[in-house]
């Protein structure tokens, strides 16, 4: 079955530090992997994606994700975190044998950073 | 700007009472779709349409339907079969296979 996990259900770290929050997947074929943020009572935010190429992915906000193939993992990374990072964040792999774009996501991580 | 506009921001349904939540887009995608989020579950798929005049169940269609009469929208009509409503529900298009998914701001949805 196809299926995304982050399995920590909330990470805390404190500004200036740091920050991973992990996410694993199980998929048939190549995986097409998303990296989304969500604020309270709002849409979600693109981050990031890896769909091929470098294994190490950039996006928003200085965020960056790490493609392992062989640990079937995509974290999610910051050098240093600041307070207004504090947020729900979820990945989410493409659904294959669906439609396009049909994605399955994680329960997501909430980040909080202290200061 | 191009994005994607669901309305109203917060709904309040009665025991029994069907409810459309409204959802357009105006990025030209062919692809949109509904998603339900429920505190520490994720989101889930209820329905998503690839064209006009085409739609497919998602993993939790039931008590739910949909139409896309038209490319820029695609309304969510909760049904009174769907015994648990109360969720945030989620709207989002897609341009192509591995292009990102564009959301919604959400709509809260509570039974009262």
């Amino acid at each position: 079955a196809q299926s995304v996990a982050q399995p920590e259900d909330q990470v805390n770290v404190a500004e200036g530090n740091p920050l991973t929050v992990k996410c694993t997947y199980s998929v048939s074929g190549n995986p097409y992997l998303f990296w989304y943020v969500q604020y309270p009572n709002r849409g979600l935010q693109f981050l990031l994606k890896y769909i091929t190429g470098d294994n190490l992915v950039k996006g928003s906000y200085g965020f960056e994700a790490e493609f392992n193939k062989s640990q079937t993992s995509f974290h999610l990374k910051k050098p240093s975190a600041l307070v207004s990072d504090s947020a729900l964040y979820f990945c989410a792999v493409r659904r294959y044998g669906g439609s396009q774009g049909n994605l399955i996501f994680g329960k997501g991580t909430k980040l909080s950073v202290k200061p | 700007d191009g994005g994607i506009t669901q309305s109203p921001k917060y709904l309040f349904r009665k025991e029994g009472q069907n409810v459309t939540l409204s959802c357009e887009q105006n990025l030209n995608h062919d692809a949109m779709y509904w998603y339900r989020q429920d505190p520490g579950q994720g989101l889930r798929l209820i329905y998503y349409s690839q064209i006009v005049n085409d739609f497919q169940k998602g993993d939790i269609a039931e008590g739910y339907s949909v139409s896309r009469e038209k490319k820029e929208s695609f309304p969510l009509t909760v049904t009174s079969a769907q015994k648990n409503p109360t969720a945030f529900y989620l709207c989002a298009s897609t341009a192509g296979d591995i292009t990102e998914a564009f959301f919604g701001q959400g709509t809260r949805l509570t039974v009262v």
